[in-house]
């Protein structure tokens, strides 16, 4: 069975730093195109940040320079550094899983909540 | 990048009342297209994929349709359980992008 378990967020001050993690299981995510989607609150979806099996990550623009995804391969285990954080930050941050399509997320994490505050 | 706009915003229906939400694509996105259910504090759920298939363990009251830049979700008959928002998701180019949602209510 697919699961993707997300960890890491908190409420942190403006300019702080902040790792996310996503544990996987059932699956390897080294094999699968791994995705951040992220949902301010009351808001809509946005897609954040991407890891291709062979490696090329991509960044939406909003995140650009500031967050690096990546993964461990012998954790199963994708991850979020998020550094210079804003207020606008603040969401819940899911990882979620593409298998065929690079886009076409078909499994999702419950998400983990951060806050970006003073 | 390719905008979608997805209609209505929200809508009130009743329980086995038919409802559709449509979203169209500021340029062709050929079938590259999903639609996802959110449930408040829930992740997203994906109901239709490629458009107009059924994912796995979907009640057939949903369907899909579509291609191009128009998409269409229809819901045949409403159940309480499906109280929730609803996303589509461009996947064609980069980069993705969702729909505004449509938040169905009971009425």
């Amino acid at each position: 069975e697919v699961q993707l378990v997300e960890s890491g967020g908190g409420l942190i001050q403006p300019g702080g730093s902040l790792r996310l993690s996503c544990a996987a299981s059932g699956f390897t995510v080294s094999s699968n195109y791994m995705s951040w989607v992220r949902q301010a609150p009351g808001k809509g979806l946005e897609w954040v940040s991407v890891i291709y099996s062979g490696g090329s990550t991509y960044y939406a623009d909003s995140v650009k320079g500031r967050f690096t995804i990546s993964r461990d391969n012998s954790k199963n285990t994708l991850y979020l550094q998020m550094n210079s954080l804003r207020a606008e930050d603040t969401a819940v941050y899911y990882c979620a899983r593409s298998w065929v399509e690079r886009y076409d997320f078909d499994y999702w994490g419950q998400g983990t909540l951060v806050t970006v505050s003073s | 990048d390719i905008q979608m706009t997805q209609s209505p915003s929200s809508l009130s229906a009743s329980v086995g009342d038919r409802v559709t939400i449509t979203c169209r694509a500021s340029q062709g996105i050929r079938n590259d297209l999903g639609w996802y259910q959110q449930k408040p504090g829930k992740a997203p759920k994906r109901l239709i994929y490629a458009a107009s298939s059924l994912q796995s363990g979907v009640p057939s009251r949903f369907s899909g349709s579509g291609s191009g830049t128009e998409f269409t979700l229809t819901i045949s008959s409403l159940q309480p359980e499906d109280f929730a928002t609803y996303y589509c998701l461009q996947h064609n180019s980069y980069p993705p992008g969702f729909g505004q949602g449509t938040k169905v209510e009971i009425k």
